[in-house]
């Protein structure tokens, strides 16, 4: 199994860009579908990206992902913070047989 | 609009068991896969077990196989998850979500609201 890193906690003011790493452990980031869920305090969680760079119905184009082969990491990209953009953020991935997630890092937009 | 309700949660004993389901609307049950999501209190996600949209392939967490059961019935709309000597470790919300597609047991795209699962003597 790999296990999948994420900064705990990342911040920025309203109107900027954020970016969150997902780095993968082991094996190839781009062999495996990347996805990334969105949890707001007393909250259950939503997805606003899946597919590596898919947003569901309803997700606003400021949320963006992508992957890096050159550095085996997914990125989730928030522009034009807002401050209900405030949560916890995880990425997800997969093997044959499991999912793994990352750890989750908490955005607070200041 | 896609809807995912789970029901089924609640106070358990050590070695109890429990059956949770999750009714679903707002899209065609059988052609998506299904997963259960769980999270400890104050920790983050932890993935629990999927099934394809047919209900021939699962899928379970090493820490709960061989305890918990998932199933589906698709003429109902509804997806099910059977726990069985339920430890302390087991106590957490428990979400279900919906995959993209009938193979996609790897990911979700929509998240019920939770039932919480306590298992304290």
């Amino acid at each position: 199994n790999f296990m999948l890193t994420q900064p705990h906690s990342v911040s920025e003011s309203p109107g900027k860009t954020v970016i969150i790493s997902c780095t993968r452990s082991s094996g190839s980031i781009a062999s495996n579908y990347v996805q990334w869920y969105q949890q707001r305090p007393g909250s259950a969680p939503t997805t606003v990206i899946y597919e590596d760079n898919q947003r569901p119905s309803g997700v606003p184009h400021r949320f963006s992902g992508s992957i890096d082969s050159s550095s085996n990491s997914a990125s989730l990209t928030i522009s034009g913070l807002k401050t209900e953009d405030e949560a916890d953020y995880y990425c997800q991935s997969y093997d044959s047989t499991n999912w793994v997630f990352g750890g989750g890092t908490k955005l607070t937009v200041l | 609009e896609v809807q995912l309700l789970e029901s089924g949660g609640g106070l358990v004993q050590p070695g109890g068991s429990l059956r949770l389901s999750c009714a679903a609307s707002g899209f065609t049950f059988s052609s998506c896969g299904m997963s259960w999501v769980r999270q400890a209190p104050g920790k983050g996600l932890e993935w629990v077990s999927a099934i394809s949209g047919s209900g021939g392939s699962t899928y379970y967490a090493d820490s709960v196989k061989g305890r918990f059961t998932i199933s589906r019935d698709n003429s109902k709309i509804t997806l099910y998850l059977q726990m069985n000597s339920l430890k302390a470790d087991d106590t957490a919300v428990y979400y279900c979500a919906k995959g993209v597609r009938s193979s996609s047991w790897y990911e979700a795209d929509y998240w019920g609201q939770g039932t919480l699962v306590t298992v304290s003597s």
